[in-house]
């Protein structure tokens, strides 16, 4: 059964950089067979599409987050991680990992906890 | 970005059926058959529970079914269960970009 596992800061100051990492297990992010996708989801909002990254390294960014956001990958570690530079209280979010299996057309079949972010000082 | 439209609520009593739209344009729902559905129940991660416009994932139940028709994309809930009241999402490619949009959510309730 694949399981992503997310870690990190649940509390990130104002102007900081938020970072956040998915471990995966179950499947190897080196197949190549998916894309590592991160989410988020504002208090009482809905869904937005960060970003996600193929095995290569290659990312595709949400172009409102774009200049803020950086995702990287560690196949060795079979893990995937988020950075999110210039944080402020737009940004407290509950953030998923997930994985998309359909060649990045945004079917993300399994999904980590979700972990909530708070920014604040 | 583009943006897809669904209705923010939907009623419906146990044993009905519910349909909820999503509306985009013919650069995303209306030109490709790769439109997904989500069910995010309070507090959870969110579910796929239909890709490809029409497709179950195995282990979703049948009451779930989907199409499409132009640029309108409709997910259907038969036989309404109290298990069913959630948050639903679509989404779907959008042509010459590489990201994702969502659409805003519809917030199902079983009366």
């Amino acid at each position: 059964q694949v399981q992503l596992q997310l870690s990190g800061p649940g509390l990130v100051k104002p102007s900081q950089t938020l970072f956040l990492t998915c471990n995966v297990s179950g499947d190897s992010i080196g197949s190549g067979n998916s894309y590592w996708t991160w989410i988020r989801q504002c208090p009482g909002k809905g869904l937005e599409w960060i970003g996600y990254i193929y095995f290569s390294g290659s990312a595709y960014y949400n172009p409102s987050l774009k200049s803020r956001v950086a995702i990287s990958v560690d196949v060795s570690m079979n893990q995937f991680s988020l950075k999110m530079t210039s944080v402020t209280a737009a940004d407290t979010a509950v953030y998923y990992c997930a994985r998309d299996r359909s060649n990045g057309y945004f079917q993300m079949d399994f999904w980590g906890q979700g972990t909530l972010v708070t920014v604040s000082s | 970005q583009s943006a897809l439209t669904q209705p923010a609520s939907v009623s419906g009593s146990p044993g009905q059926s519910i349909t909820i739209s999503c509306t985009g344009t013919s650069s995303d729902i209306g030109g490709y058959n790769l439109v997904s559905w989500y069910q995010q129940h309070p507090g959870k991660a969110p579910k796929l529970i239909i890709r490809d416009v029409s497709d179950r994932p195995s282990g979703v139940s049948s009451r779930f079914s989907a199409s499409k028709s132009g640029n309108t994309a409709s997910l259907t809930i038969s036989g309404l269960q109290a298990e069913d009241e959630a948050d639903y999402y679509c989404v779907s490619y959008i042509s010459s970009t590489t990201y994702g949009v969502f659409g805003g959510g519809t917030k199902l309730t079983v009366l």
